[in-house]
């Protein structure tokens, strides 16, 4: 049972560049999620879904995509990147029932953007 | 605005003294409050779940307590592998965003 699986685990961009954060789950959760986290402070919410087909903006979701078209799979994609998205990305799954809500992350991809 | 606040931001305890670490929060009608131990290079593990004030939950070291304001982390005679860093996040009502703190930074030395 692997779990949230994210790739790669780290990752050196050019200023400019795009690339594709990969994050796949096998639990058959419903709701993904999307977080970065810099030195120092807690977890930030980038976008998050609810479903396939389903997605929905965070605190931070600027220089940022994602797509969700299957249950298992919820990557993220950043355009044209910059310093400030310097950080390392968790993603998220989740089974939102009633009194049973728990979230579970990846091991996280560190990216550095120079 | 919906806020969670976590306190000491660090805290060093010796083995086996025991301690408190806090999570105060801000939200219009509490889903849930959890707590995530984070190990460095890691993602977050899922520890604990609270609804309700007066709730409390329990996991061989560690007990958490709810309040409608805040929730607690006791943390029972530590050993040095408690050492990590505790998160703390709220789920408001009506929404499936989960809104976390900075954290609390465990350091146990032996």
């Amino acid at each position: 049972n692997a779990g949230v699986t994210q790739t790669p685990k780290f990752r050196i961009l050019k200023i400019g560049q795009s690339m594709t954060l990969q994050c796949t789950q096998d639990m058959n959760h419903n709701y993904m999620y999307w977080y970065r986290q810099d030195p120092g402070m807690g977890l930030k919410l980038i976008y998050y879904s609810v479903g396939a087909g389903i997605t929905d903006k965070g605190e931070v979701p600027n220089g940022y995509n994602v797509s969700r078209s299957t249950t298992e799979d919820f990557p993220l994609r950043l355009e044209l990147a910059a310093p400030s998205q310097t950080s390392v990305y968790f993603c998220a799954s989740s089974y939102e029932g009633v009194a049973k809500n728990i979230q579970y992350f990846g091991a996280g991809t560190r990216l550095s953007v120079l | 605005e919906d806020q969670v606040t976590q306190s000491p931001e660090a805290l060093r305890l010796q083995e086996g003294e025991s301690s408190s670490l806090n999570c105060s929060y801000t939200v219009s009608g509490l889903r849930g409050l959890f707590w995530y131990r984070q190990d460095p290079g890691k993602g977050p593990e899922f520890l604990f779940t609270l609804y309700s004030a007066g709730e409390e939950k329990e996991k061989e070291r560690l007990k958490a307590t709810l309040t409608k304001k805040e929730s607690f982390l006791h943390i029972t005679a530590p050993k040095p592998e408690d050492s990590a860093t505790y998160l703390c996040a709220v789920q408001a009502t009506g929404t499936y965003k989960y809104i976390f703190g900075t954290g609390t930074r465990l350091k146990v030395l032996a």
